[in-house]
């Protein structure tokens, strides 16, 4: 069983609409979430961390953890063309310990 | 200040060759990790080095080595190329061992035949 699992999508949204991206992870113990953003043909880049149960927002994006149910979610508010990338959901068992990716969502935002 | 930066490109190989791929960290950076990106499997964690010592170790076979210099600057070398090692290898910096937030390379995408 793969460590973290994410839709391949493809998701494709309106512009202005709500994204929702989702994430589950198999080990218990994991302790930090990441969410990267990667453009065609570009390398990732970090946008949102989230270490506790909860929401978590900054600018149009959301964050959302349930330890208990293993989940975590990353909602796109306002969506732009902009946005249409693919998103990498990544968890850390712990500190010092290496990241576990999932395979990405690709999300397109139609005009 | 100049992001990560990977060396070469774009690099194509014939089985059971070795290749070298070459990373330099964001300045002041002492953390180098290096992952494989392949579309079925996604973004794999190769190794991470810290003070010139692997500090971590995925799950790859021992044909996938790395080093680190003094300068952190970081290299992996892969022996006997496969096919299956055909993939987009991406270099990651960071201030210190294991932060959270790390900066990715452009990559070297390596094409075996």
């Amino acid at each position: 069983q793969k460590e973290v699992e994410q839709n391949s999508g493809p998701l494709s949204v309106p512009e202005g609409a709500i994204a929702s991206l989702n994430c589950t992870y198999s080990d218990r113990v994991s302790q930090s979430f990441f969410w990267y953003r990667q453009y065609s043909g570009k390398s990732p880049e970090l946008i949102m961390s989230i270490y506790s149960n909860g929401d978590k927002e900054d600018g149009r994006f959301t964050a959302q953890l349930n330890k208990a149910s293993q989940y975590v979610s990353l909602l796109i508010r306002d969506s732009q063309p902009s946005d249409s990338a693919t998103y990498l959901c990544a968890v850390r068992l712990n500190t010092g310990n290496q990241f576990y990716f999932g395979t990405g969502t690709s999300l397109t935002v139609i005009p | 200040k100049a992001g990560v930066t990977q060396t070469p490109r774009y690099l194509i190989k014939t089985r059971g060759q070795q290749v070298t791929l070459s990373c330099s960290p964001i300045s002041g950076h002492r953390s180098v990790s290096w992952y494989q990106q392949t579309p079925g499997q996604g973004l794999q964690f190769l190794f991470e080095y810290f003070s010139e010592t692997q500090r971590n170790k995925g799950n790859f076979p021992g044909r996938f080595s790395g080093r680190q210099f003094s300068n952190s600057r970081s290299e992996m070398n892969v022996s006997t190329l496969e096919l299956g090692d055909s993939a987009l290898y991406l270099c990651a910096s960071s201030l210190e061992f294991s932060m959270d937030t790390q900066y990715f390379g452009p990559g070297t995408r390596l094409t075996v035949l």
